[in-house]
């Protein structure tokens, strides 16, 4: 059975500073990891989906890392803004398991 | 594009009786849709898979003849909560997926808050 962990589960930052948070998940049988945007009353956005050891994906002010030898992934959002405020959610693949996610905050 | 309805959003119902919570995909044609409950501070966690004109495959722990799920069209898959009781109270979402495969993004539906009186 996955594992999958997500840290902080709850984080606050100022409006303008930068931040990251990390996915956490078994590294044998590794297919592809996705990362997910929710916010509040929508529907989760999908934000990156990552294959191979060392890849790194950039969409606009977030971007992400990938891990796959250790098993683990970085979302970082640099300048954050207050629309970034979501819950940040990270699942591997082939077996679909999502982390409870990261709750982020943003402070203005 | 790639946007996936769900109705309803909400639903209250006696306990016993059947719910049944629907998934469009509204512009493009899902081979695979995916069906996840989450319990309050939990992650989602998948129930069943279902691809168009199959049945679908349920998770460990998901009972197949308490959770119907019919995916009759490549933009439609249903769910249906049987004889419903209070445990079943959650939040229930769909995804679905184009290809279906690891790689393949979900594009997920808003939810739907069951609560059984």
């Amino acid at each position: 059975i996955l594992n999958v962990e997500q840290s902080p589960q709850s984080l606050h930052v100022q409006e303008g500073d930068s931040t990251n948070f990390t996915c956490s998940f078994p590294s044998s049988n590794f297919y592809a990891l996705h990362w997910y945007r929710w916010e509040t009353a929508k529907s989760p956005e999908a934000l990156f989906v990552m294959t191979l050891n060392g890849d790194e994906k950039k969409k606009g002010r977030i971007s992400a890392t990938l891990n796959t030898k250790e098993g683990y992934s970085y979302l970082y959002i640099k300048g954050s803004q207050p629309e970034d405020s979501a819950t940040y959610l990270c699942a591997p693949r082939d077996k679909i398991i999502f982390g409870k996610g990261t709750r982020l905050h943003i402070l203005p | 594009g790639a946007v996936v309805s769900q109705h309803p959003s909400r639903v209250i119902c006696k306990s016993g009786t059947s719910v049944k919570i629907e998934c469009r995909s509204l512009d493009f044609q899902a081979t695979t849709m995916f069906w996840y409950r989450q319990f309050p501070k939990q992650s989602l966690m998948l129930m069943a898979t279902s691809n168009e004109g199959s049945k679908a495959t349920y998770e460990q722990g998901v009972e197949k003849d308490k959770f119907l799920i019919n995916h009759a069209s490549l933009t439609l898959s249903t769910l249906t909560v049987t004889s419903a009781h209070p445990e079943d109270s959650s939040f229930y979402i769909c995804s679905a997926s184009k290809q279906g495969s690891n790689t393949d993004t979900q594009y997920f539906g808003p939810g739907t808050r069951l609560t059984v009186l």
